[in-house]
């Protein structure tokens, strides 16, 4: 079975700073990987996602993801974090022919002036 | 595109209430899917609707929860007897085809507070 793991919980940033959050994910096939972002009271929206070939994926929000299958890894960055950018982010995976994705429990970014 | 629809945002209710939950999916989404989301336990599944028929209901935590998927544009979540470790924010979601590789829509959600 899939599963995902988000080592960090909470990450605080400045404002400007780059950003870099983890994502390692074990599946034994090509895994289908995704980032969704949580603001305050909000559903999830689905930041950038990875099926196959170029393992750098540009996202929305001015987000990119890198796809590194030697690390199991697939890490988010941005890099240049605005105020708005403060909220839960949670990497999920999925694979062709199952319903599923799993989430990982998610990281909780703050930002500060 | 109105994206996928809940209601009611908030509720709160007695414990031992019925709770209907409410989702209308993105039309032409063939698949939807409810989560349970906690502090404690994080996202959960709990249960997966394809063309309008439930095929995954192992992640329903008791008999007090059940699901219905009455035609492509409604589904509902029902609650009875409510208690307070119901307490949670649920979320519906919607995807074009049973497929992973397609990702999800979520709805905006609904908290529920069960007292």
């Amino acid at each position: 079975a899939q599963s995902v793991t988000q080592p960090d919980i909470h990450i605080t940033v400045s404002e400007g700073a780059s950003l870099e959050l983890r994502c390692n994910y074990s599946y034994g096939a090509t895994p289908y990987l995704f980032w969704y972002v949580q603001s305050p009271g909000q559903g999830l929206q689905l930041l950038l996602k990875y099926f196959s070939g170029d393992t750098l994926v540009q996202g929305i929000k001015g987000f990119e993801a890198e796809f590194k299958r030697s690390q199991s890894s697939f890490n988010l960055r941005k890099p240049s974090v605005h105020w708005s950018d403060a909220a839960e982010y949670f990497c999920a995976v999925g694979a062709f022919g199952d319903y599923k994705l799993s989430f990982g429990a998610g990281t909780t970014v703050t930002v500060r002036a | 595109d109105a994206g996928v629809i809940q209601s009611p945002r908030h509720e709160v209710t007695e414990m031992g209430q019925e709770v209907t939950l409410r989702c209308k999916p993105i039309s032409g989404h063939n698949s939807l899917f409810w989560y349970r989301q906690t502090m404690m336990r994080g996202l959960e599944l709990l249960i997966y609707f394809n063309n309008n028929v439930p095929i995954d209901d192992s992640g329903m935590p008791e008999d007090r929860f059940s699901a219905k998927m009455p035609n492509a544009s409604f589904s509902t979540l029902k609650i009875q007897p409510s208690e307070p470790r119901d307490s949670a924010v649920y979320f519906c979601a919607s995807s074009p085809t049973g497929q992973g590789i397609n990702g999800y829509t979520f709805g905006s959600g609904t908290r529920l507070t069960v007292v």
